[in-house]
C-alpha cells in the first residue's frame, strides 16, 4: 500500500524561528508534492507544489524533494503565530492514478 | 465567487438513512474528487472522477456511490448510514493533477 507519512506532532517553535516539516513517502514512481495547510474546522488550502529534485521557494515557504531518498521537506522562514496549524504532506502517485495520498498531518504551533 | 461549493455544510441524520451531498467547482476543471477526513484527520481520497472515468478506492463501500449530472458537478450519496460514516467529507478539483481548492466540508452525524 502506498504511503505518506508525517510526525504528527504537535511541533513547537518559537515566533522567527524556522519550523521544518518533513514527510516522507514510499511508492517510488510518485510524480509530484503538496504541501497543504489546514486550519482547525477548515478544509485544506493549497501551500506549495514540487516535481523536480532540489528546492522551490515562495515567500517565507521552501519545499524541498529528495526523490533518491523518498523525502519531501518544507521549511517555514519567521515562523509567525498566525502559521499555527496542521500541515499535510501529500503525494501524487505514479502509474497514471489520479488524485493526492495524503499524511497524517503535522500540527504545527509557533509560540509568540 | 467560491471555487469548490459543497452543501450542506452540517448533516445530521438517524442511522439507516440515505442522505447526499452536493458539490459544484465553477473552475472549468476535468476532474473531480471525494476526499473523507476522520476524526483523526486523516484524509483519505474517496472518489475520482473525470467526465470519462470513475475510480474508486477500493476500500470505500458500496453504499458510497458518487453521481455527476455534468462536468462542473458531482454529488455524494450515501445509503444505510453507518456509525462509522461519521466524518468531515471534502469535495475538491483538479487540472493536471493540481488540487487547488477543496470544498469547505460537510460535517456528517450519524446517531
Amino acid at each position: 500500500q502506498k504511503e505518506v507519512e508525517q510526525n504528527s506532532g504537535p511541533l513547537s517553535v518559537p515566533e522567527g524561528a524556522i519550523a521544518s516539516l518533513n514527510c516522507t513517502y514510499s511508492d517510488r514512481g510518485s510524480q509530484s508534492f503538496f504541501w497543504y495547510r489546514q486550519y482547525s474546522g477548515k478544509s485544506p488550502e493549497l501551500i506549495m507544489f514540487i516535481y523536480s529534485n532540489g528546492d522551490k521557494e515562495d515567500g517565507r515557504f521552501t519545499a524541498q524533494l529528495n526523490k533518491a531518498s523518498q523525502y519531501v521537506s518544507l521549511l517555514i522562514r519567521d515562523s509567525q503565530p498566525s502559521d499555527s496549524a496542521t500541515y499535510l504532506c501529500a503525494v501524487r502517485p505514479g502509474g497514471g492514478a489520479d488524485g493526492l495520498t495524503f499524511g497524517k498531518g503535522t500540527h504545527l504551533i509557533i509560540q509568540p | 465567487d467560491t471555487a469548490v461549493s459543497q452543501t450542506p455544510k452540517y448533516l445530521v441524520t438517524q442511522m439507516g438513512n440515505d442522505k447526499s451531498i452536493k458539490c459544484e467547482q465553477n473552475l472549468g476543471h476535468d476532474t473531480m474528487y471525494w476526499y473523507k477526513q476522520d476524526s483523526k484527520k486523516f484524509l483519505k481520497i474517496m472518489f475520482s472522477y473525470n467526465n470519462k472515468e470513475l475510480i474508486i478506492n477500493e476500500t470505500v463501500p458500496n453504499r458510497f456511490s458518487p453521481k455527476s449530472p455534468d462536468k462542473a458537478h458531482l454529488n455524494l450519496h450515501i445509503n444505510s448510514l453507518e456509525l462509522g460514516d461519521s466524518a468531515v467529507y471534502f469535495c475538491a478539483s483538479s487540472q493536471e493533477g493540481i488540487i487547488q481548492y477543496f470544498g469547505a466540508g460537510t460535517r456528517l452525524s450519524v446517531l
